[in-house]
């Protein structure tokens, strides 16, 4: 079974705080995503990597960067946090290949007050 | 403009009914994938079903088919015989571009409710 995991399930931190979300897949997958899931919005992509040391942007890259020194891992980080950058973040994974589905992780609730 | 639409964000359906989930896209590529995923309560996403734009039948996995009408531009998602495990957010998405693009486009999503 694939796995996907992300490092923390809720997270509260401060305006202003750099916060580093973990994501690390199992399966040897070349394809990474972050996407964060605000209610009546479904999901949207903030940035992909098909490789290691590599990475696109996606729809909503402002105020987040990425970086993938490994291939099982995929780290999203928030510069400085903002209120509006409280969300559930997903993590996902998949091989390349256009047929083929993602795997999501459980998802990271993160709070910024 | 909305690349992929459910217009319903919310249904209810008895225990062992069928029931359809609707989803249409737009897009002017002839290569492109849809996908079905449920999301239950625990938030993890979990993958149902996949249609390519070439596939000539519709697609079926166990309980889950999808109702794949090109002309019209819909991918419909049928539960059959609904249990109360189905009660969850269904998500439809889109992979639209060439093969080498692997974005996936989501919905607002449906949730769906299973009455015992």
């Amino acid at each position: 079974d694939v796995k996907v995991t992300q490092s923390s399930r809720y997270l509260v931190k401060r305006t202003g705080e750099k916060v580093f979300l973990e994501c690390v897949q199992d399966m040897d997958h070349e394809n990474m995503f972050w996407y964060r899931q605000d209610p009546g919005l479904g999901l949207r992509l903030i940035y992909f990597s098909y490789d290691v040391k590599m990475k696109e942007k996606g729809d909503i890259p402002e105020g987040y960067s990425v970086s993938r020194e490994k291939k099982e891992r995929f780290s999203l980080i928030l510069e400085s946090a903002s209120t509006n950058q409280t969300s559930m973040y997903l993590c996902a994974s998949s091989l390349s290949g256009s047929s083929y589905e993602q795997y999501f992780g459980p998802g990271t609730r993160l709070t910024v007050t | 403009a909305q690349k992929i639409t459910q217009t319903q964000p919310g249904m209810f359906v008895q225990e062992k009914e069928a029931v359809t989930l609707d989803c249409t896209y737009d897009t002017s590529d002839q290569s492109y994938g849809l996908f079905w995923y449920k999301q239950p309560s625990s938030g993890e996403m979990i993958f149902l079903i996949y249609q390519g734009s070439y596939d000539e039948q519709n697609a079926t996995e166990g309980r889950y088919s999808l109702n794949f009408q090109k002309a019209r531009k819909s991918a419909n998602l049928v539960i059959s015989a609904s249990q109360l495990g189905d009660s969850a957010m269904y998500f439809c998405a889109m992979r639209e571009g060439p093969d080498s693009s692997y974005k996936l486009i989501f919905g607002s999503g449906t949730r769906l409710l299973v009455r015992p």
